[in-house]
Order: structure tokens, then C-alpha cells, then sequence
């Protein structure tokens, strides 16, 4: 079975602070993403890497970073963070290939900036 | 730009019943389209994925249908029972790396 994990299931932090939110695969799969989900919102594609040290933005990338230096993991940064980021951050990866692959998702991470 | 919608944005209904979830997408041209289900405070579990090119997908008691050229799918759902209460969300894909969300459906199975 294909099994993403995150490092948090929940996570408080401070207005200003450095957050990290890791995120780790172990299929072996190319691409991997980051999305938050916001109640009435859906899903919202924040970056993804299609491969180690290649990165994209997605729909929403203001405010954050990424890193790929190794094919298994995907960090997600928050540089200063903000009581706008509280969400649910969700992790998926697949891998390359027709477009008919699904995607796989972690447990996602609950943040809460205060 | 592609929009995905899906209604109701909650539901519910007796244990037993059949039911059936609704996708409706703007732009026909998707490659794939992805039923998911998310228990509260969880991440997403693929429930079934139907290509362009097929109509309908079937996995247990769930069968998912699509019509690209009106622009629908719908997830079935037979002889439901409380442990499918959950959260249910499509996505198309319109390409290898770019999924578009619905906002989802809350479904509740009342025993």
C-alpha cells in the first residue's frame, strides 16, 4: 500500500514564527504535492515537485515555500506565519506518467497560528 | 477556467437507503475525474477514479458514472450504512500535476 506520512497532526504556532510541515512518501513516486482545505473552500493546490529539486507553484503560493532535496520528501514553509494560514495542510503524491494516475494523500496537518 | 460544483453540500439520510452524490463540471475536457472520501480531521482516501474515456467505474457498493459531454458525474451509493458517513469530494485532473476540487458532499447516515 502507498503510504504518505506527515510529520504533525496538529500544530499550534505563533503569528511571525518559521513553521515547517514535512512530508514524506515511500512509493517511490515523482510528483508530490501540498494543498490547504478551508471549509467552503475545497482543496487548494499551494506547490507541487514533479521531481528532486524542481519545484512549481499552484494556485495559492503567497506566503509559502517548499523543498525537495530528497524524491521521499516535500517540506512545506511557512516564513513568518500568519492567523490567515490556520488550515488544514494536505500532503499527496504520484507518480509519473499518463494522467491517469491518482493522487495519494497523508493525514494532513492542523495548524492553528494564534 | 474550470469550475467544479457538487450538490447537495450536505445530505442526509436513513441507513439503507440508495443515494446518489452529484459532480457538475464546467470544461469537458478532463482526463480523469476522482471520487474521494474524508472522515472528520483526516486526509483523503481515492475511492474511485473513472477516465475520459469510460462511463462508469464500480467498486463494492459504490459505482461512479460520467458524462463528459454534459458535463456530470455521479457517485451511487447502495444500501447505505452508517459507516459511510463521511465527507465526499470529486476532482477533475486536467492534467498530470493539477487536480479541481468540489467542495464536497457531508453525507450522514442516520441509523
Amino acid at each position: 500500500d502507498v503510504k504518505v506520512t506527515q510529520s504533525s497532526r496538529y500544530l499550534v504556532k505563533r503569528t511571525g514564527e518559521k513553521v515547517f510541515l514535512e512530508c514524506v512518501q515511500d512509493m517511490d513516486h515523482e510528483n508530490m504535492f501540498w494543498y490547504r482545505q478551508d471549509p467552503g473552500l475545497g482543496l487548494r493546490l499551494i506547490y507541487f515537485s514533479y521531481d528532486v529539486k524542481m519545484k512549481e507553484k499552484g494556485d495559492i503560493p503567497e506566503g509559502y515555500s517548499v523543498s525537495r532535496e530528497k524524491k521521499e520528501r516535500f517540506s512545506l514553509i511557512l516564513e513568518s506565519a500568519s492567523t490567515n494560514q490556520t488550515s488544514m495542510y494536505l500532503c499527496a503524491s504520484s507518480p509519473h506518467g499518463p494522467s491517469s494516475y491518482e493522487q495519494y494523500f497523508g493525514p494532513g496537518t492542523r495548524l492553528t497560528v494564534t | 477556467k474550470q469550475e467544479v460544483t457538487q450538490i447537495p453540500a450536505a445530505l442526509s439520510v436513513p441507513e439503507g437507503e440508495n443515494l446518489v452524490l452529484n459532480c457538475s463540471f464546467t470544461d469537458s475536457a478532463i482526463y480523469n475525474l476522482q471520487w474521494f472520501r474524508q472522515d472528520p480531521g483526516k486526509g483523503l482516501t481515492s475511492l474511485l477514479l473513472i477516465q475520459s474515456s469510460q462511463r462508469e467505474q464500480t467498486s463494492g457498493r459504490l459505482n461512479a458514472s460520467l458524462d463528459k459531454s454534459s458535463g456530470r458525474s455521479t457517485l451511487y451509493i447502495a444500501a447505505s450504512q452508517p459507516g459511510d458517513s463521511a465527507t465526499y469530494l470529486c476532482a477533475v485532473n486536467l492534467s498530470n500535476y493539477q487536480l479541481i476540487w468540489g467542495a464536497g458532499t457531508k453525507l450522514i447516515i442516520k441509523p
